[in-house]
């Protein structure tokens, strides 16, 4: 069974940083594209990035571009997200998922880590 | 606003089946495949088809897309009150480099 499984989560201040943490099982892990998704509350669905298999390739979403860095660990199955810089408006239940590699779309997804944003 | 376009909302009465659509343009719905998820209250989303038309395993033949140019589609026949939740639709945008959602449906069972 495809498991993901999100961690890192809090309240932090504007300004401050976060690293996001996702672990995967149930699947070849190398094999896949990862991908981080976020959800503001009330609202829809926002890309945040994705990550090839090897790391060697990373999208993000424009206005996530250099405050935000998505990065993996193949050999402890997991793939995490630094967030720097942070800001009320990055405030949202981030979700980790695995890829599908026929569109770089998320197929399988974590219940998500919750981020506040809030002084 | 949403570069894939999606109604707000739908509904429908048990046994119904209503259609659900994602608007989109040349560079992501007309060169890759689309996807469609279902996100019930309180959960993480859910794909219900990707490649356009293909289910997962588990996911009831009653969830049907389909594709054509720059827009898809997500039916549902045999409504079910368990059906009522949120349903998006994604692609990837080969201008943006990214991937892209459609605003999100909330489909009400009357």
């Amino acid at each position: 069974e495809v498991q993901v499984v999100e961690s890192g989560g809090g309240l932090v201040r504007p300004g401050e940083s976060l690293r996001l943490s996702c672990v995967a099982s149930g699947f070849n892990f190398p094999a896949y594209w990862m991908s981080w998704v976020r959800q503001a509350p009330g609202k829809g669905l926002e890309w945040v990035a994705n990550i090839k298999q090897d790391g060697s390739v990373k999208y993000y979403l424009d206005s996530m571009r250099g405050r935000f860095t998505i990065s993996r660990d193949n050999a402890k199955n997991s793939v995490h997200l630094q967030m720097n810089s942070l800001r009320a408006a990055d405030s949202a239940l981030y979700f980790c998922a695995r890829v599908h590699a026929g569109n770089l779309c998320p197929d399988y997804w974590g219940q998500g880590t919750l981020v506040t944003v809030s002084s | 606003q949403s570069v894939l376009t999606q109604p707000p909302s739908a509904s429908g009465t048990p046994g119904q089946r209503v259609t659900i659509s994602c608007s989109g343009s040349r560079s992501n719905l007309g060169r890759n495949s689309v996807s469609w998820y279902q996100q019930l209250p309180g959960t993480a989303p859910k794909v219900l088809v990707y490649s356009d038309n293909q289910r997962p395993s588990g996911v009831p033949d009653r969830f049907s897309g389909s594709k054509s140019g720059t827009s898809a589609s997500l039916a549902i026949s045999g409504l079910q009150s368990e059906d009522e939740a949120d349903y998006y639709c994604a692609t990837w945008d080969d201008s943006l480099n990214g991937v892209v959602f459609g605003g999100g449906t909330k489909l009400t069972v009357l």
